[in-house]
């Protein structure tokens, strides 16, 4: 199975800063044969289900919010929220669709300094 | 509009058994695979099963292997996971996921509610 790592565990960032995450996989989940990275990001709020931000690494999904990008390949790989906002506040998981079974890390908590 | 509504969790004892549903609609239901993920209370989140669009590929974890399996009905928009041999470790929300391609190697990008299944004497 693919282990997914995610660093830190947890932030506290002040409004209108910069908050990054950073997610690592034990082996790549770069498909040679179309070049992507089948590495996904997704924001979970309390009481919520998870929400698709970032998909093949860093294709945003409709409708995010522009201050969300996704970066990396390979192995390792970022989500940055370029200017934190009250309602981001929450917990993000990485998770790779490379091989299966399809596995997450372990989450990062997101909250206001 | 997609929609996914799951039901039939509940509480369960120990070996017991429970079937959950998951009524997709606003998609054509055939042309996604669809997932299950699980929740623990306070946890992370765990990929259980997956199924294809046409239901001839199917996943299950190794932690579920041959006591949950994933399946789906077409002709009704629905998905299912049936769960016998329940274990108190088999407590979670579980979530419906649709992916983003008639295949698993894609993104879910919409998910359920949840339902919770709690296996407890």
């Amino acid at each position: 199975d693919i282990v997914m790592t995610q660093s830190p565990d947890s932030l506290a960032v002040s409004l209108g800063e910069r908050a990054t995450i950073n997610c690592k996989s034990s082996q790549s989940v770069l498909y040679s044969s179309n070049n992507k990275n089948y590495l996904a990001w997704y924001q979970q709020k309390p009481g919520q289900p998870p929400k698709l931000l970032i998909y093949w690494a860093s294709t945003r999904e409709s409708g995010v919010p522009d201050r969300f990008s996704g970066s990396g390949s390979g192995t390792d790989f970022a989500l940055t929220i370029s200017s934190l906002q009250a309602e981001d506040v929450a917990v993000y998981y990485c998770q790779q669709y490379y091989s299966t079974p399809f596995t997450f890390g372990p989450g990062t908590k997101v909250d206001i300094k | 509009e997609v929609q996914l509504v799951e039901s039939g969790g509940g509480l369960v004892q120990p070996g017991g058994s429970l079937r959950l549903s998951c009524a997709a609609s606003g998609f054509t239901f055939s042309n996604y695979a669809m997932s299950w993920v699980r929740q623990a209370p306070g946890k992370g989140l765990e990929w259980v099963s997956g199924i294809g669009g046409s239901g001839d590929s199917t996943y299950h974890a190794d932690s579920v292997k041959g006591r949950l399996t994933i399946s789906r009905d077409n002709s009704k928009n629905t998905l299912y996971l049936q769960m016998n041999s329940l274990r108190a470790e088999d407590t979670a929300v579980y979530y419906c996921a649709k992916h983003g391609g008639i295949s698993y190697y894609h993104p879910t990008d919409y998910w359920g509610q949840g339902t919770l299944v709690t296996v407890s004497s």
